[in-house]
């Protein structure tokens, strides 16, 4: 089945530099790949999510990037604000739906002051 | 418009004791999910429901945890009996078919 392996897992960033987690997965039919925040004690929450069909998706703060021969894709977000700070978990689908979502394992992301 | 709803939001119970989770999916979401969150760790599919069929169970340790969505709409996920490595947060989400899913708050199951 699918892998996906996440970097780093945790990750400390001063407010308004920028902030990059990276994923790899196994199977290269995987063509959906989201990207979750999660706060302390609440639910994840879809931010940005790209399909293998696009290399790069942005919104706003918020970039994904996807490399298919290599099989890794990226988020960035740029000007971080303590409010980014939360765990962060990509995830891949072979179905191209949210049906099928392997995750990776997260990134503790802690924007200081 | 109301989120997933899921309760209890913390369980505590004995090992070997039996225990049963809620889930209230988004009005007219067909898909519904049930993870596993284990701490430090990224959700994992238990169970998948379209409508009230249960369409991937792959991961769901059928020995001891049991599903069922009547009606296609509420959701309950059961263990009996529970053991001390079920402790974990059990997350609910809902989709309509294919699109984003919705997470729940989950259930936070300490297993003493």
């Amino acid at each position: 089945g699918e892998n996906v392996e996440q970097h780093p897992s945790t990750l400390s960033v001063q407010e308004g530099d920028s902030a990059v987690i990276k994923c790899t997965y196994s199977d290269s039919a995987s063509n959906y790949f989201p990207w979750y925040k999660q706060e302390l004690g609440k639910r994840p929450q879809l931010i940005i999510d790209i399909r293998s069909n696009v290399g790069e998706k942005k919104d706003q703060r918020i970039a994904v990037t996807l490399n298919k021969t290599a099989k890794h894709f990226s988020l960035h977000i740029t000007e971080t604000q303590p409010e980014d700070s939360a765990v962060y978990f990509c995830a891949a689908s072979i179905t191209g739906t949210a049906s099928k979502l392997t995750f990776g394992t997260g990134t503790r992301l802690q924007v200081t002051l | 418009e109301a989120g997933v709803v899921q309760s209890p939001r913390y369980k505590i119970i004995e090992k070997k004791q039996p225990v049963a989770f809620w889930c209230n999916p988004i009005s007219g979401h067909n898909t519904l999910y049930w993870y596993l969150q284990n701490l430090g760790q990224g959700p994992e599919l238990l169970i998948r429901y379209e409508n009230e069929e249960a369409v991937d169970d792959s991961q769901l340790p059928k020995d001891r945890f049991s599903a069922e969505r009547l009606k296609g709409v509420d959701s309950t996920l059961k263990i009996q009996p529970a053991e001390l490595g079920d402790s974990a947060v059990y997350l609910c989400a809902s989709s309509f078919g294919a699109a984003e899913a919705f997470f729940g708050q989950g259930t936070r199951l300490t297993v003493v």
